[in-house]
């Protein structure tokens, strides 16, 4: 079964717009991640954030998390054609290599 | 440096045969975990391997089953496929004491 739920399931925007993504989980994490599929291939790894951390950013991502609502989101800035993917957030129970567990995922479409 | 491989890209077979799906991890990386993505869907956690033990199962008959070798690759085995079986398989390798994994571009695999 999956951990949460993604909010929005999809997503469509002008190409220079920010996206917002959320996820909101279950149960206590380790870490919390995000990753990008295009076109139903292998999932990329895009960023980690772990449970005592409150917001990290790497390139034009944003992450935050907020342990006592259970819930992350991940924002793109200056959107770009080639952010056109699906997102997944993945919880992690445990300090090491362990099972993610993963949400739905948003479809995010950046038009031109 | 050659990430993640899995062969083969896709797969067609019928309800009650078996389907043998196999998995170069990442060089360097010691640990193996599978996932199935059904249309759609965020993957979900098959079972991962270490040391070529089972260290961890979701919740999948035993009908699935797998293999590590010394040389850390892996294989993934379905028997008496079902039409539900019909998914993306990922294969994702990393490091045991590290939480990111890092994926292959999948199997698709047709249960006709």
């Amino acid at each position: 079964s999956q951990q949460g739920e993604e909010d929005p399931q999809a997503l469509s925007i002008q190409e220079g717009e920010n996206a917002t993504m959320n996820c909101s989980y279950k149960t206590s994490i380790n870490n919390l991640q995000w990753y990008r599929q295009n076109s139903g291939r292998g999932l990329v790894h895009l960023i980690l954030i772990r449970s005592n951390e409150r917001e990290k950013h790497s390139g034009r991502l944003r992450v935050t998390l907020d342990t006592s609502k259970k819930s992350s989101s991940l924002l793109i800035t200056a959107s770009r054609a080639a952010d056109t993917a699906s997102y997944f957030c993945a919880t992690d129970a445990h300090q090491g290599a362990q099972k993610l567990v993963f949400g739905q995922g948003t479809r995010l479409t950046i038009n031109p | 440096d050659a990430g993640v491989t899995q062969s083969p890209t896709h797969l067609i077979k019928t309800r009650g045969q078996q389907v043998t799906l196999r998995c170069s991890p990442k060089s360097g990386h010691d640990t193996v975990s599978w996932y199935q993505q059904a249309l759609g869907q965020g993957p979900q956690f098959i079972f991962q391997y270490y040391e070529e033990e089972e260290r961890q199962r979701g919740n999948f008959p035993d009908r699935f089953s797998g293999h590590q070798f010394p040389n850390y690759s892996s294989e993934l085995n379905v028997n008496a496929l079902l039409l539900g079986d019909s998914a993306l398989y990922l294969c994702a390798s990393s490091l045991v004491a590290k939480n990111i994994q890092y994926f292959g571009a999948g199997t698709r695999l047709s249960v006709l």
